[in-house]
């Protein structure tokens, strides 16, 4: 596509829920990142994907955070057992190659209630 | 470790006037490029501008400039004319390039800036 989309762009779930957010890159993009934004807070790196090499995770900020990357395409971040502290707005972006600025997407609005 | 200061969490400017975002960064690196990025109601974050660190000369963007100064480790953005549409969250970004890392940008707590009519 001519952007980055993610879905959805908001939800909306109670606590102790799992929740599954969605990233479609730019075609041909081999960097793909997911940065969290929380409530009057500047973007907080989660984890990156680059090509076939294995995720840089050290952004994940628990066990009950995870990210795949499936065909170095479409990436899925996976919140468990969602606590309120994690409500914030969900940013993915992708690059060429990493270390550019990269194409953000509009991001996903998650509320934990 | 890298951090990013925006030391101004809200500014406000007249339209058709002139303002100044401030940002200082702190690195042992010596080679990274900084950039600053736009984030309107929206929440689309859009690149206004970047800047390599071996480079001497100012990056410009239309009504867009920066003032680096690398010994300072100073990274402040200038908007010219000023318009409506450039009310927004500013925020300023750094990336290293030592070789060994995932090139993850830092990002500074970013400012609030209104274009006032």
């Amino acid at each position: 596509g001519a952007g980055v989309s993610q879905s959805p762009s908001n939800k909306v779930t109670e606590k102790g829920k799992d929740v599954e957010l969605r990233c479609d890159p730019i075609s041909g993009h081999t960097a793909l990142y997911w940065y969290r934004q929380s409530l009057g807070q500047g973007l907080e790196f989660l984890i990156y994907f680059q090509g076939n090499s294995a995720p840089d995770k050290s952004g994940l900020p628990s066990d009950r955070f995870s990210a795949e990357r499936t065909g170095g395409s479409v990436s899925t971040l996976t919140i468990q057992r969602t606590q309120q502290e994690d409500s914030a707005v969900y940013l993915c972006a992708s690059s060429l190659v990493g270390g550019t600025s990269g194409v953000f997407g509009p991001g996903t609005r998650l509320t934990v209630l | 470790a890298q951090t990013v200061t925006q030391s101004q969490p809200e500014m406000s400017v007249q339209e058709a006037e002139t303002v100044t975002l401030s940002c200082t960064y702190d690195t042992s690196e010596s080679n990274y490029y900084l950039f600053w990025y736009k984030q309107p109601p929206s929440r689309q974050m859009i690149l206004v501008i970047r800047q390599e660190a071996y480079k001497q000369q100012n990056a410009t963007e239309n009504r867009f400039s920066v003032n680096f100064q690398k010994a300072a480790k100073s990274f402040s953005l200038k908007i010219s004319d000023s318009q409506l549409g450039d009310t927004a969250m500013y925020f300023c970004a750094f990336v290293a390039y030592s070789g060994a890392g995932s090139y993850q940008l830092t990002f500074g707590k970013g400012t609030k800036l209104s274009v006032i009519p």
